[in-house]
């Protein structure tokens, strides 16, 4: 069936690193994907998509890299601060649906 | 609105009651999802309307669960007799628009959630 999981529930790096989420999906038809971040208390917030006829796609700080061969989806940050501490979930969808399949998330925690 | 807008915030009901959340959408969005996130958990589908169309119920996870939208805007969620393992936060989003995909336009915007304890 459908899944879509990320490999690490906890990323701990330091302030100014990099940081790279990743996540694995099973459904070969998905052709559009999202990332999301979660801050306590919150709802989750886009933060960058990229369709399946694309590889890459970079935003403000972040680049979103897709691998259609393996099915596998990541997240980079540049030069991370306390303030990207968060739960980062991506996210898929297969069609023109609204339903987006949601992994468990990665807890990325920013060290001083 | 300027967000999408949940309320209430936070419910405690006792296990058997009925319980109903509502979701403003943003002005204009003709997508609406209910999502559900248990703790620690991601994001589990519920239920989405778009426009006049039937809604898809795949997700909810029995007949207890049910959703309206009334005049394409504001939903309310329904749990009838709940369980404690209906506990959760209860995330609603909004969107412009389904065609198109992977334009930006369909871009969910979520609100803040209800946070549903059954004790």
């Amino acid at each position: 069936g459908e899944s879509v999981g990320l490999h690490l529930p906890t990323l701990s790096v330091q302030e100014g690193d990099n940081s790279i989420i990743n996540c694995a999906y099973s459904n070969s038809a998905s052709d559009y994907f999202i990332w999301y971040k979660q801050e306590s208390g919150k709802g989750p917030q886009f933060i960058i998509d990229i369709r399946s006829n694309m590889d890459k796609r970079q935003g403000q700080r972040v680049t979103v890299l897709l691998n259609k061969t393996v099915k596998h989806l990541s997240l980079q940050i540049a030069a991370t601060q306390p303030g990207d501490s968060a739960v980062y979930f991506c996210a898929e969808n297969s069609g023109n649906t609204g339903k987006l399949i949601f992994g468990q998330g990665t807890t990325l925690q920013v060290k001083p | 609105g300027a967000g999408v807008s949940q309320s209430p915030s936070n419910k405690v009901t006792e296990k058997g009651k009925d319980v109903e959340l509502r979701c403003d959408p943003i002005s204009g969005h003709t997508a609406l999802y209910w999502y559900r996130q248990s703790l620690g958990q991601g994001l589990e589908f519920l239920i989405y309307f778009q426009g006049n169309s039937a809604p898809d119920k795949s997700g909810l996870p029995s007949d207890r669960f049910s959703a309206e939208r009334t005049g394409g805007s504001v939903s309310t969620l329904t749990i009838q007799r709940t369980q404690q393992e209906d506990s959760a936060v209860y995330l609603c989003a909004s969107s412009l628009d389904l065609a198109g995909i992977g334009s930006g336009a369909n871009v969910l915007t979520f609100g803040a959630g209800s946070r549903l304890t059954v004790l």
